[in-house]
């Protein structure tokens, strides 16, 4: 089973509709989970962390289930220039501390 | 906020030669520098990591003759891909770790690198 799981996509979706993500984790020893976005050939930038209260910034709200191991990212009434990949992202502390990148979920909003 | 500047943004080399990345942070200083590559349509994938003043710990797969990391201190760290072959031409992004959580990682702005 791969460390992060996510559906690769693309997701088509009219503007102004609602989209939702997930993505799995293996290590259930994960501390810290985030999403960031990813425009074309560009750095990942972060979108937000993922908290196991759930946590909103805006259009964006993030869960985390650590019983079933995964994570969701939902955007609310989706803008064009929401037109990118979300990467899920994990961080697993302990022995090394780094981040393991899922490969992304593209999403391409459309006019 | 933390920024990490990242050079060359592109390179085009051919076959055989090196090519050296660097990474500096510009208003902190970075202990623990991370580099990662990236294929077209694919995540991305951690190479290696540094500490300032100690070897890199490379990931399963990655050659290390190959990948050179020099991390020589707390602003500097680069990645120099030895005798580069067309397999190697891909999109090497660094980060660097600012605090203790995910959250805190900035990376630089990636250097596409194309081997001909």
């Amino acid at each position: 089973r791969k460390e992060v799981e996510q559906d690769p996509g693309p997701f088509n979706v009219p503007e102004g509709a609602t989209v939702a993500f997930n993505c799995t984790y293996s290590n259930s020893a994960s501390q810290s989970f985030f999403w960031y976005r990813q425009d074309c050939r560009k750095e990942p930038k972060l979108l937000m962390s993922v908290y196991s209260s759930g946590n909103e910034d805006g259009r964006f709200t993030a869960q985390l289930n650590r019983a079933s191991q995964y994570i969701s990212l939902l955007i609310r009434d989706s803008k064009l220039s929401d037109s990118a990949t979300y990467l899920c992202v994990v961080n697993e502390r302990g022995r090394d501390d780094k981040i393991i990148f899922g490969k992304g979920t593209r999403l391409h909003i459309l006019p | 906020g933390a920024v990490v500047s990242q050079h060359p943004s592109r390179v085009i080399c051919k076959s055989g030669t090196s090519v050296k990345i660097e990474c500096r942070s510009l208003d902190f200083q970075a202990t623990t520098m991370f580099w990662y590559r990236q294929f077209p349509k694919q995540s991305l994938m951690l190479m290696a990591t540094s500490n300032e003043g100690s070897k890199a710990t490379y990931e399963q797969g990655v050659e290390k003759d190959k990948f050179l990391i020099n991390h020589a201190s707390l602003t500097l760290s680069t990645l120099t891909v030895t005798s580069a072959h067309p397999e190697d031409s891909s999109f090497y992004i660094c980060s660097a770790s600012v605090g203790r959580w995910g959250s805190d990682y900035t990376f630089g702005s990636g250097t596409r690198l194309t081997v001909v």
